[in-house]
């Protein structure tokens, strides 16, 4: 099966600029999750949808960071406007639907984002 | 919020079994223990999960405490592809949240 699609794969842009990710799951993933990596730590949870419901974004930025889902498919991740501190690799993972037995999540390859 | 403590480093030599421990002890009844690791420049990927017992799979074993508060990752023959971060965490049950802690970085001496 194909994976989970990520674009673009780097992005470089001067604070208070805008950028948007793009993710792809996989087909009939029902979850989707994005992921903040900042160098040297663990992936941080930004936001997770159920279909094109949000689950959880207690630790997205709302004032600067947006998510949406439409039709519960793809997925867009926006930044505006930056600062110096977003500089990171943002992943995108999916899973099968919730309540399935093994429910493991599939990651994208990462975009990752500069600001200067 | 469940959380897990891992060493930040241990090292291994080629071809000799690593286990890699994980303490959790505020797990709650219904938590799955997950392992993921993530190679340089790459987004993580799954390694093995469990509940209660023992795991086997072609990557790896889990070894899961009786009281389910620690857990080890045993890779049986390291090789070099291994070096790697490998993060525990428990899936919440109720939301299906995976929370990462920092992880540990396996270093694979040749």
């Amino acid at each position: 099966e194909a994976g989970v699609a990520q674009s673009p794969r780097y992005k470089i842009i001067e604070k208070r600029q805008s950028v948007a990710f793009w993710c792809n799951p996989i087909s009939g993933h029902a979850t989707l999750y994005w992921y903040q990596q900042i160098l040297g730590q663990g992936p941080k949870l930004l936001i997770q949808f159920q279909n094109n419901g949000v689950v959880d974004d207690s630790q997205l930025p709302k004032d600067r960071f947006s998510a949406e889902r439409l039709k519960g498919v793809d997925s867009t991740l926006k930044i505006q406007p930056a600062k110096l501190e977003d500089s990171a690799v943002y992943l995108c993972a999916s899973s099968f639907k919730r309540g399935a037995g093994a429910n493991v999540l599939t990651f994208g390859a990462g975009s990752r984002l500069t600001v200067l | 919020d469940a959380k897990t403590t891992q060493p930040n480093s241990m090292e291994s030599n080629e071809e000799e079994p690593v286990h890699l421990p994980c303490n959790h002890s505020t797990i709650s009844g219904t938590d799955y223990i997950h392992w993921y690791r993530q190679l340089p420049s790459q987004g993580p990927e799954y390694v093995i999960h469990g509940l209660t017992s023992n795991v086997n799979n072609r990557m790896a074993s889990l070894a899961i405490a009786e009281d389910r508060k620690s857990s080890t990752l045993i890779l049986h023959r390291a090789t070099l592809r291994d070096a790697a971060v490998y993060y525990c965490i428990l899936r919440d049950f109720g939301t299906y949240k995976y929370i990462f802690g920092t992880g540990t970085r396996l270093k694979v001496l040749a």
